[in-house]
């Protein structure tokens, strides 16, 4: 049973540019949770999705970040208009469908704005 | 808000001895609390939770315990091993209905010497 798949792990953009990432959550998971790491900091919460809904948003900057968990197919996480500040590591992280206790993560995205 | 406080400073400890990483938390009782690992460059791994009703949990060299008087865990690893030198992540459900987004604590990084 493969784990989640995040992909690219690492992944260059020039401020303005987008920056798409995507998570596979393991087999049978159907809640998906958008985690960011700043350098010397600990994981913040982004958003939390299931299959064609976003459940909770709330820590999403307002403006550039959007996120989507389609029918078929990977998470996205989609930056548009990237700046320097958004350089982070992005983690997905999924859970079986119930209350989500235990979370399993993926290695990560790690994205440089130049 | 939900505040979760963890060592900042790293652990150096002598193989074989017992390493004890602290979790504080403000404000109400979580349903549960988690503890993650992370190495450099990986996402956190799952290691153990304890739920609000349990005083203690264990696996194999780990143990937790769980005291929501003090609003405390604590975090030990018995007979410390070099390979399990990281950053262990407290983290606990960002809401009051207990439904799986976790924030988490900054992480105390710990290095077991040989």
């Amino acid at each position: 049973n493969a784990g989640v798949m995040q992909n690219p792990r690492h992944l260059v953009r020039r401020r303005g540019q987008e920056a798409r990432l995507r998570c596979s959550p393991m087999k049978g998971h159907s809640h998906v949770y958008w985690y960011r790491q700043l350098p010397e900091e600990g994981l913040k919460f982004m958003v939390y999705l299931q299959k064609e809904n976003i459940i909770d948003e709330s820590g999403m900057p307002k403006e550039r970040f959007s996120a989507e968990f389609p029918k078929e197919g990977p998470s996205i996480l989609r930056i548009q208009q990237v700046v320097r500040g958004d350089s982070a590591a992005y983690f997905c992280a999924s859970s079986p469908p119930g209350t989500g206790d235990i979370q399993y993560f993926g290695a990560g995205t790690r994205l440089s704005v130049l | 808000s939900q505040k979760i406080e963890q060592n900042s400073e790293a652990l150096n400890i002598q193989e074989g001895k017992t390493a004890t990483l602290t979790c504080n938390y403000t404000n109400y009782s979580p349903a549960y609390l988690q503890w993650y690992r992370q190495d450099p460059g990986r996402g956190p791994v799952f290691l153990l939770l304890i739920r609000e009703n349990e005083k203690e949990k264990r696996k194999e060299r780990l143990k937790v315990t769980f005291d929501t008087t003090l609003k405390q865990s604590l975090f030990h690893i018995t007979a410390s091993q070099p390979a399990d030198s990281a950053t262990y992540l407290c983290a606990l459900d960002r809401s009051s209905s207990n439904t799986g987004k976790l924030i988490f604590g900054q992480g105390t990084t710990l290095q077991v010497k040989p």
